[in-house]
């Protein structure tokens, strides 16, 4: 089983639509969850970062954790054609010596003008 | 403020060969870590360098190296490359109070 899984899409959506991403994890232990996004040819950007569960609102972005359900959401309102672009979701993996970023294989998402 | 920058931005090369590919991270920071991103794929952790140190190091072979320099700027050495090595290799930096890993935009590297 993968640490993290994520729905690789593609998802399409018209402007103006509210988009879902999605991620599911393994490990209970992990308690910091990250949001990057990536245009084509660039690096990842961090979007969001949330501690433990909960919600965590930025603009038209809102992430959401429900360690219960080991299951993290990304939500996009209103969503503009400049949004189109592949999402990933990260896992801090931290703790000792260890400190690094496990990520789901991201969801290319394309909103249409 | 710059942010983290990655150099070349391409590159070519034989299988066999090898290659080295520079980072300097945002200014600030004095952590690094280094990405494999294959296409279609998330990044994978490669490894992580602080005070010249590899702190940790995720599941990849020896051919994959790397140095700090006093500066904080890295380097990272794959050698007897392979195809499967073709990928965009990213760099991220961080620092005290982390706040988030700060990606460069990565140095895609094609072996042929």
């Amino acid at each position: 089983q993968k640490e993290v899984e994520q729905d690789p899409g593609p998802l399409s959506v018209p402007e103006g639509a509210i988009v879902s991403l999605n991620c599911t994890y393994s490990n209970s232990a992990f308690q910091y969850f990250m949001w990057y996004r990536q245009y084509s040819r660039k690096g990842p950007e961090l979007l969001m970062y949330t501690y433990s569960s909960g919600n965590k609102e930025d603009g038209r972005f809102t992430a959401q954790v429900d360690k219960s359900s080991k299951y993290i959401s990304l939500f996009i309102r209103d969503s503009q054609p400049s949004d189109s672009a592949t999402y990933l979701c990260a896992i801090l993996d931290y703790g000792g010596a260890t400190n690094k970023l496990i990520f789901g294989t991201g969801t290319l998402l394309a909103v249409q003008p | 403020d710059a942010g983290v920058t990655q150099s070349p931005t391409h590159l070519i090369k034989t299988r066999g060969q090898q290659v080295t590919l520079r980072c300097s991270p945002k200014s600030g920071h004095d952590t690094v870590s280094w990405y494999q991103q294959a296409l279609g794929q998330g990044p994978q952790f490669i490894f992580q360098y602080y005070e010249e140190e590899e702190r940790q190091r995720g599941n990849f072979p020896d051919r994959f190296s790397g140095h700090q320099f006093p500066n904080y700027s890295s380097e990272l050495n794959v050698n007897a490359l392979l195809l499967g090595d073709s990928a965009l290799y990213l760099c991220a930096s961080s620092g005290r109070g982390w706040n988030g890993y700060t990606f460069g935009s990565g140095t895609r590297l094609t072996v042929v």
